[in-house]
């Protein structure tokens, strides 16, 4: 199976700067990955598809981008609401696969 | 609005099954496959499988293939998950998650998840 690795855990960033989180394919995967965002007690929400599309209703401080094997999402000008756990997950190769999150905590 | 409505919180006891179900509205079922992911407590996201509720026809991750089941009743809109001979690192929160069978399988919406405990 294709192995999604977050390259940090956790990822401590001030808020209004800047994010940039990373997401590795151990095969490759060419721009089938997306990109969700999870709060406490809540089930994720799809942030970005397509390594690059962002989903209706997401801002403009979100982008992602990479093909192949790796990825990157970046949030500008991080806000309160921002500081969260976000998952990859890769759909080219079957079964599907998440990586193991990154922690966006607040500085 | 689109929907999923997950079934409640469940405490089952080692080798007993549990079905959780998952109620679709504000869309057409047919359009979507259903999938369902499983959280366990402070850990990442795990795929279990897919079902197309308009054919029916399931799809599991090889790790749940002899202990899960995917079905689904159309007249209601409900999809279900049963997964049998629960151990205790069956222990997790369970989500249903769609995605357009046009498209390729990322997950634009998903239900709120339920809580699957499995103890002695």
């Amino acid at each position: 199976e294709t192995v999604m690795t977050q390259s940090s855990a956790t990822l401590s960033v001030s808020p209004g700067e800047r994010a940039t989180l990373s997401c590795r394919a151990s095969q490759y995967v060419t721009s089938d990955l997306a990109w969700y965002q999870q709060k406490p007690g809540q089930a994720p929400r799809l942030l970005i598809y397509g390594a690059s599309t962002r989903a209706t209703g997401i801002p403009a401080r979100f982008s992602g981008s990479g093909s192949g094997t790796d990825f990157t999402l970046t949030i500008t000008s991080l806000q309160s609401e921002d500081f969260a756990v976000y998952y990859c997950q890769q759909y080219n190769n079957w079964p599907l696969t998440f990586g193991q999150g990154t922690r966006l905590e607040i500085k | 609005q689109v929907l999923l409505v997950q079934s409640g919180a469940e405490v089952k006891k080692p080798g007993a099954s549990v079905k959780v179900s998952c109620k679709a509205s504000g869309y057409i079922l047919s359009d979507y496959y259903i999938h369902w992911v499983r959280q366990a407590p402070g850990q990442g996201l795990e795929w279990v499988g897919r079902i197309n509720p308009d054919s029916g026809r399931t799809d599991y991750a090889q790790k749940f293939q002899d202990r899960v089941t995917m079905t689904r009743d159309r007249s209601i809109s409900t999809a279900y998950m049963e997964l049998s001979s629960l151990r205790s690192d069956d222990t997790a929160v369970y989500y249903c998650a769609r995605h357009l069978v046009a498209q390729k399988e990322y997950f634009d919406y998903w239900g709120q998840g339920t809580l699957v405990t499995v103890s002695s």
